[in-house]
C-alpha cells in the first residue's frame, strides 16, 4: 500500500531550528514535495527532491534518502510566521501526489 | 495574474441537493486536480484531468463528477450531497499533463458543509 508518515504536531522556539521528518512508501517514486499551509489557506510549494541529498533554499532545506524512504524539512532561524502545517507528499509512478496528514508547527516566542 | 480561483468560498448545503464547485485557472496549465482535505487526513485526490477533454478518477471519486471542456475550467459536481462530503475542497493545477513530475499550485479552497 501507499503510506506517508509525519508527526502530527511539533513545537519550537522563535529563532531556533526545527526538523520535520517524513517517511514514505509509494508505488513507484518520482520525487518528494514539501508544502506549507497556513490555517484557513491553500497549500503553497516549498521544495522538491528527487535525488538523494540536501537542497537548501534560504532558511528552509529539504533532505531526501531514497534508499530509506525518508525525507526531512529543516527550518532555521524560526519566525512566528513559520507557524503553519507542513505537508509531505510523494509522487508515485503515475505522477500523482500521495499526501501525509501534515505536521502542525507551533512557534513560541 | 489571478492564478487559480474557486467559487464559492464557502457553502452550506442541504443533504440531497446538487452542487457544483467552480475552478478556473489562467496559467494555461495542462493538468488540473480536485482534492478534499479533512481534519487528521492528508489531501485526498477526487478526480484529475491531464489535459482538456480527459478526466480520471482519484482515490475518492464516489459521489463526485467532473468535466474538462477547456483548458481553464474544471468544475466538480456533487450530484446528491451527503453529510460525509462536508470538507474543504481544493482545486490545483500543474503545467505538465501527467507525464512528468511537476509542482501543483492550489486555489484558495471551498469550505462545504452538508447538513
Amino acid at each position: 500500500g501507499q503510506n506517508i508518515d509525519q508527526p502530527t504536531e511539533m513545537t519550537a522556539t522563535e529563532g531556533a531550528i526545527v526538523q520535520i521528518n517524513c517517511t514514505y512508501q509509494t508505488s513507484g517514486f518520482n520525487g518528494l514535495f514539501w508544502y506549507q499551509q497556513h490555517a484557513g489557506e491553500a497549500p503553497t510549494f516549498l521544495s522538491y527532491n528527487v535525488l538523494d541529498g540536501l537542497e537548501e533554499k534560504g532558511r528552509f532545506s529539504s533532505f531526501l534518502s531514497r534508499s530509506k524512504g525518508y525525507s526531512y524539512l529543516l527550518l532555521k532561524e524560526l519566525q512566528m510566521k513559520d507557524s503553519a502545517s507542513y505537508l509531505c507528499a510523494s509522487m508515485d509512478s503515475n505522477y500523482q501526489l500521495i499526501w501525509g496528514a501534515g505536521t502542525k508547527l507551533i512557534i513560541k516566542p | 495574474i489571478a492564478g487559480i480561483t474557486q467559487a464559492p468560498t464557502s457553502q452550506i448545503l442541504a443533504a440531497g441537493r446538487r452542487m457544483t464547485l467552480r475552478c478556473t485557472q489562467d496559467m494555461r496549465h495542462n493538468a488540473m486536480y480536485w482534492y478534499r482535505q479533512d481534519l487528521g487526513l492528508g489531501l485526498r485526490l477526487i478526480h484529475y484531468s491531464n489535459t482538456a477533454g480527459t478526466t480520471g478518477k482519484g482515490e475518492v471519486p464516489d459521489g463526485y463528477s467532473v468535466s474538462r471542456a477547456n483548458t481553464d475550467d474544471f468544475p466538480l459536481t456533487l450530484a446528491s450531497a451527503v453529510p460525509s462530503q462536508t470538507s474543504v475542497y481544493f482545486c490545483a493545477s500543474s503545467d505538465s499533463g501527467g507525464g512528468a513530475p511537476d509542482t501543483q499550485y492550489f486555489g484558495p479552497g471551498t469550505r462545504l458543509t452538508v447538513l
